[in-house]
């Protein structure tokens, strides 16, 4: 099954909106958390992330928010822009051993209409 | 910068035909990985390596092996190609599952 899941396949927002991103996840030995992000025909990049000793962590107009108790966290944008227009992917991983693995979501469109 | 590089960009397979797509790393990490995309699916893991001439099989290995012959380069090679492998791919480094992973430009592969 799926161990890290999207609820939305896609969102629209007004610019200048917030909006928030959910992602839900199954392992509870996962301890890091991560957004990447997405544009058409490119790679993805690192958007944000956190660890599982913080609830929360903010940079810019972006904060990820981890409820470990309800395996849940979410990506908060305010004052959205059209350059937000992208796929937003969700990720959570954990070190086994010697091994690392980052689980990825299906991912959120996101389009900021102006 | 960290840099990685897939070759090639995109590439036109037969059905049974053999396919390898290359990924290479300036960025002295230990960690590498192959993910494909499809649309509703996000990214999938298809095999990971965390040290030269070892891999790991992911999440999805069916049809696909994995070759790390130094630390820079990872192979992934689709031994018989099927349509059903018609995806864009993904090559990853990083130094740890905790820090940032850098993406390659990713391959186009269409198998007809």
């Amino acid at each position: 099954g799926q161990q890290v899941k999207q609820s939305s396949p896609s969102l629209t927002v007004q610019e200048g909106g917030i909006l928030i991103l959910n992602c839900d996840y199954e392992n509870d030995m996962f301890d890091y958390f991560a957004w990447y992000k997405k544009y058409p025909d490119n790679s993805p990049t690192l958007l944000i992330s956190v660890r599982s000793n913080v609830d929360k962590r903010e940079d810019g107009r972006f904060t990820v928010f981890l409820n470990k108790s309800g395996k849940h966290f979410s990506l908060h944008i305010t004052a959205s822009q059209p350059e937000d227009t992208a796929v937003y992917l969700c990720a959570a991983g954990e070190n086994q051993g010697g091994s690392a693995k980052l689980i990825f979501g299906e991912g959120t469109k996101l389009t900021v209409s102006s | 910068e960290a840099a990685v590089t897939q070759s090639p960009r995109s590439k036109v397979a037969v059905t049974g035909g053999k396919v390898t797509l290359s990924c290479h790393q300036t960025n002295n990490h230990d960690y590498m990985y192959w993910y494909r995309q499809d649309t509703g699916h996000g990214l999938r893991l298809i095999h990971y390596s965390y040290v030269a001439d070892s891999t790991e099989k992911g999440d999805i290995p069916d049809g696909y092996k994995a070759s790390r012959p130094s630390q820079e380069n990872f192979s992934l090679i689709l031994e018989l190609a099927s349509l059903s492998q018609t995806a864009v791919y993904f090559c990853a480094s990083t130094s740890g599952v905790r820090d940032t992973q850098y993406f390659g430009p990713g391959t186009r592969l269409l198998v007809l």
